[in-house]
């Protein structure tokens, strides 16, 4: 079945530092969504992406959907202790209208002074 | 207005139990996922609702889940036999129709088999 993986696993910034997951897929994606979950909280939708090669900017935040559509990244500049939490990538195939959201497998965000 | 809501937030029960989750999306989405998280990993699909009917249930693990959705509102996913690698937190999510559509999660039901 459809695999979807992040990398890193985990990682641990000083606040100011930029940050980047990369999301990688196996099997070609129709769009790609990105969620954010704090801990002890739910997964926030942060944005969608849906062309090849398409890049978004949402204040500090840069997402990228890849030209192949099968990988895509996220981008923080200049992190904040706001950032902290755990970053997801979801991704949907182009198997008809009735197609699942695949949830990557997630990067831990740990942003100190 | 009001967001995503699941009943209970916590469910203790033991192995071989029957239980049931509810999840209230917000009013006006058509459509309503169940996804299962367990610590560590993202959030893993169960099923998808159309209204009242299951669009897509290939998330479901095996026949002991069962979800249902009788009005096109409020869904109800039962666990039968409930074992102890059902432990997770239970997540609901709705958005508008069309599955484009960002995905509105509520805060989840932390289910414990012991």
């Amino acid at each position: 079945g459809q695999q979807v993986m992040q990398i890193p696993q985990y990682q641990h910034v000083q606040e100011g530092e930029d940050f980047t997951t990369y999301c990688n897929s196996s099997t070609t994606l129709s769009n790609i969504q990105w969620y954010k979950q704090r801990p002890g909280g739910h997964p926030v939708f942060l944005i969608q992406l849906v062309k090849s090669g398409e890049v978004k900017k949402q204040k500090r935040l840069t997402f990228q959907f890849g030209e192949a559509k099968k990988n895509s990244s996220l981008h923080i500049t200049a992190t904040q202790t706001t950032d902290v939490g755990t970053y997801f990538c979801a991704g949907r195939r182009n198997t008809g209208t009735a197609s699942k959201l695949t949830f990557g497998t997630g990067t831990r965000l740990q942003v100190t002074l | 207005g009001a967001g995503v809501s699941q009943t209970p937030s916590n469910k203790v029960t033991e192995k071989g139990k029957y239980v049931e989750l509810r999840c209230d999306p917000i009013s006006g989405h058509t459509a309503l996922y169940w996804y299962r998280q367990s610590l560590g990993q993202g959030p893993e699909f169960l099923i998808y609702f159309q209204g009242t009917g299951a669009a897509d249930d290939s998330g479901l693990p095996n026949d002991r889940f069962f979800a249902v959705r009788p009005e096109g509102s409020v869904s109800t996913l039962k666990i039968q036999r409930t074992e102890r690698g059902d432990s997770a937190v239970y997540l609901c999510a709705s958005s508008l129709i069309g599955q484009d559509n960002e995905q509105f999660f509520g805060p989840g039901t932390r289910l414990t088999v012991l």
